[in-house]
């Protein structure tokens, strides 16, 4: 049963402009989420993170956005560079912690 | 350099073998976790400790098992009763017991039927 979901495998955008990924989830006990992102051959590392009393947290070119009502979240990349692609993985957390499938972004120059 | 050392890389499974993953962290942290990662899916949780002599089963523990002697080692064997071991596996720790952490990661190990 998957709790937390990822629905667009990947998304291509040109360097420079916005990159969008988008993470919707089902628990409603779920009270942190977090981003993280995978180079080829690596693991993944911990990119950004938001409490459920917060609905936006920025850091850097990264910002996180938390709509709680439609139980969905939401990476902002902006300006998006070369150097940002990579695989993408949301994760909420209430207790156990569940991770989305991925989303593969490619930055094009 | 702190982190998560995972070996090996690679690893090839014959039919009938058990096979031991290898999971060093050199971070001091209190809690270590294994994750399955199928093509497609999301991490699942194996098996994760939160201290020293203490384990815990996830949501898919059948057919692994694991051991935590030491507070920097929490090896995992997936054993011949683990049907479809096939995967990408992934170990990961965090400082403390205390829910709601990023996790550190290591690099992971593919295992793959021969």
């Amino acid at each position: 049963d998957q709790q937390v979901k990822q629905n667009s495998p990947s998304l291509s955008v040109q360097e420079g402009r916005i990159s969008i990924l988008n993470c919707d989830y089902t628990n409603s006990m779920f009270d942190y989420f977090l981003w993280y992102k995978k180079y080829p051959a690596e693991g993944p590392t911990f990119l950004i993170s938001i409490s459920s009393i917060k609905d936006k947290n920025e850091d850097g070119r990264f910002t996180v956005f938390l709509n709680k009502s439609a139980k969905h979240l939401s990476l902002h990349i902006v300006p998006s560079q070369p150097g940002d692609s990579a695989v993408y993985f949301c994760a909420a957390s209430g207790g156990d912690m569940r991770f989305g499938a991925g989303t593969r972004l490619t930055v094009k120059p | 350099d702190g982190g998560i050392t995972q070996s090996p890389k690679y690893l090839f499974r014959k039919e009938g073998q058990n096979v031991t993953l290898s999971c060093e962290q050199n971070l001091n942290h209190d809690a270590m976790y294994w994750y399955r990662q199928d093509p497609g899916q999301g991490l699942r949780l194996i098996y994760y400790s939160q201290i020293v002599n203490d384990f815990q089963k996830g949501d898919i523990a059948e057919g692994y098992s694991v051991s935590r002697e030491k507070k920097e080692s929490f090896p995992l064997t997936v054993t011949s009763a683990q049907k479809n071991p096939t995967a990408f596996y992934l170990c990961a720790s965090t400082p403390t017991r205390r829910r709601n952490q990023p996790q550190h990661f290591g690099d992971g190990t593919r295992l793959s039927i021969l």
